[in-house]
């Protein structure tokens, strides 16, 4: 029974368009949702996050969206790079949890 | 300031051995929990440690246990490893803030043979 689902394994854009993530939840009592970029061989690193009172969070390049109705959670990087090619999970926290439950992950490529 | 340490990088077991892990946590972090990083099932908790005390527990088996320290290292062990034991550890801690950021080590890349 998966909380969260990255339902795109992998997405492929070309440098200087948009990347659109996406990531759906199933529990509505989670408080903060977050977005992890991994390259191979290191540790997640955070990248943005949104609290369950908002509906957007920006951060330069990168833009975080929460649909609270539909239980959707959305990250958008305006303009792509190469650079920002790698693993992006999602993460939710909260419920009365201390744990972050995270997607599968989406593999973003980012060609020159 | 210094991020989370994890030791070993890379280590290889064979069945039914055992493993110890270790993660210092970034400096003045009280929590440390771990995750198991596999290609099929993503990023899955473990547990979760804070001055000392587990806190919670994710669905593994009792062969994966950790503790705490009252410097707040942590070490997790892996008893009678098994062939599906293979894969990348990692540990994070967590400051006092409660947005759920978590602050991930390198890992500890686990191969059972």
């Amino acid at each position: 029974d998966q909380q969260v689902k990255q339902n795109s394994p992998s997405l492929s854009v070309q440098e200087g368009r948009i990347s659109i993530l996406n990531c759906d939840y199933t529990n509505s009592m989670f408080d903060y949702f977050l977005w992890y970029k991994k390259y191979p061989a290191e540790g997640p690193t955070f990248l943005i996050s949104i609290s369950s009172i908002k509906d957007k969070n920006e951060d330069g390049r990168f833009t975080v969206f929460l649909n609270k109705s539909a239980k959707h959670l959305s990250l958008h990087i305006v303009p792509s790079q190469p650079g920002d090619s790698a693993v992006y999970f999602c993460a939710v926290s909260g419920a009365g949890s201390y744990q972050l439950t995270f997607g599968k992950g989406t593999k973003l490529s980012v060609i020159p | 300031k210094a991020g989370v340490t994890q030791t070993p990088r890379y280590l290889i077991k064979t069945r039914g051995q055992q493993v110890t892990l270790s993660c210092s946590p970034i400096s003045g972090h009280r929590s440390v929990s771990w995750y198991q990083q596999t290609p099929g099932q993503g990023l899955q908790f473990l547990f979760e440690y804070f001055s000392e005390t587990q806190r919670n527990k994710g669905n593994f088996p009792g062969r994966f246990s950790g503790r705490q320290f009252s410097n707040s290292r942590s070490e997790m062990n892996v008893s009678t490893l098994e062939l599906g034991d293979s894969a990348l550890y990692l540990c994070a801690s967590k400051g006092p803030t409660n947005t759920g950021e978590l602050f991930f080590g390198e890992g500890s890349r686990l191969t059972v043979l």
